[in-house]
């Protein structure tokens, strides 16, 4: 059964750094075809997808915000880390880590539940 | 990026009803579209991948169609349990781009 976990702080301040950590179960990141993504959710708003990385290390990012994300992951712990720089009370919003596998035609299939993260001074 | 347009944005539908959510995409895709349902302080769910194919344990009332830049997903015969927002996904191209959403409520 796969399972994941987003932890990481409840509160940080404009320009702070946030790090998020997606702790994970059920499957390994060193298994050929594994992913691991981000999408955050403002209240009330749509879904965005912010960054993946796969097994093999290859990393995707939303242009939008790639210069202020770093995506990465630790095998031998099952997770997968996600840092924003310079945060902003628009950044405030849920976010979640969820599982897909690689090639075009999958989405992501299992979702952590979310951890919320409010930007503000 | 790749935009994703959904329509309509919200809908009242009785139990029983059959439902069609559209989405387009501003490029072609191909068949690469997934389809989620998010109820109130849930995680989304994957519902439907590759335009086509239900992911397993869905209900077989959930059906997508659909290639290029147009897509559907019909909900043959609405439950209460199918109250909620849908949201369709291109995993073409990054960023994979989800649409708006689409809230069903009840009529």
């Amino acid at each position: 059964q796969i399972t994941l976990k987003e932890s990481g702080p409840t509160l940080v301040k404009p320009t702070q750094t946030l790090t998020l950590t997606c702790t994970f179960s059920g499957f390994s990141l060193s298994t050929s075809g594994v992913g691991v993504g981000w999408i955050r959710q403002p209240p009330g708003k749509a879904l965005e997808w912010l960054a993946l990385i796969y097994w093999d290390d290859d990393k995707r990012y939303s242009p939008s915000l790639k210069s202020r994300l770093t995506i990465s992951k630790d095998t031998s712990k099952n997770q997968v880390v996600l840092i924003m720089t310079n945060m902003d009370p628009v950044d405030t919003a849920t976010y979640y880590c969820a599982h897909t596998k690689a090639g075009l035609m999958y989405g992501f299939d299992i979702w952590g539940q979310g951890t919320v993260v409010t930007v503000s001074s | 990026d790749i935009q994703m347009t959904q329509s309509p944005s919200s809908l009242s539908a009785s139990v029983g009803d059959r439902v069609t959510i559209t989405c387009r995409a501003s490029q072609t895709i191909g068949s690469y579209l997934n389809w989620y349902q998010q109820k109130p302080e849930n995680a989304p769910k994957l519902l439907i991948y590759a335009a086509s194919s239900l992911q397993t344990g869905v209900p077989s009332r959930f059906s997508g169609s659909g290639s290029g830049t147009d897509f559907t997903l019909t909900i043959s015969s609405l439950q209460p349990e199918d109250f909620a927002t849908y949201y369709c996904q291109q995993s073409y191209s990054t960023p994979r781009t989800f649409g708006q959403g689409t809230k069903v409520e009840i009529k």
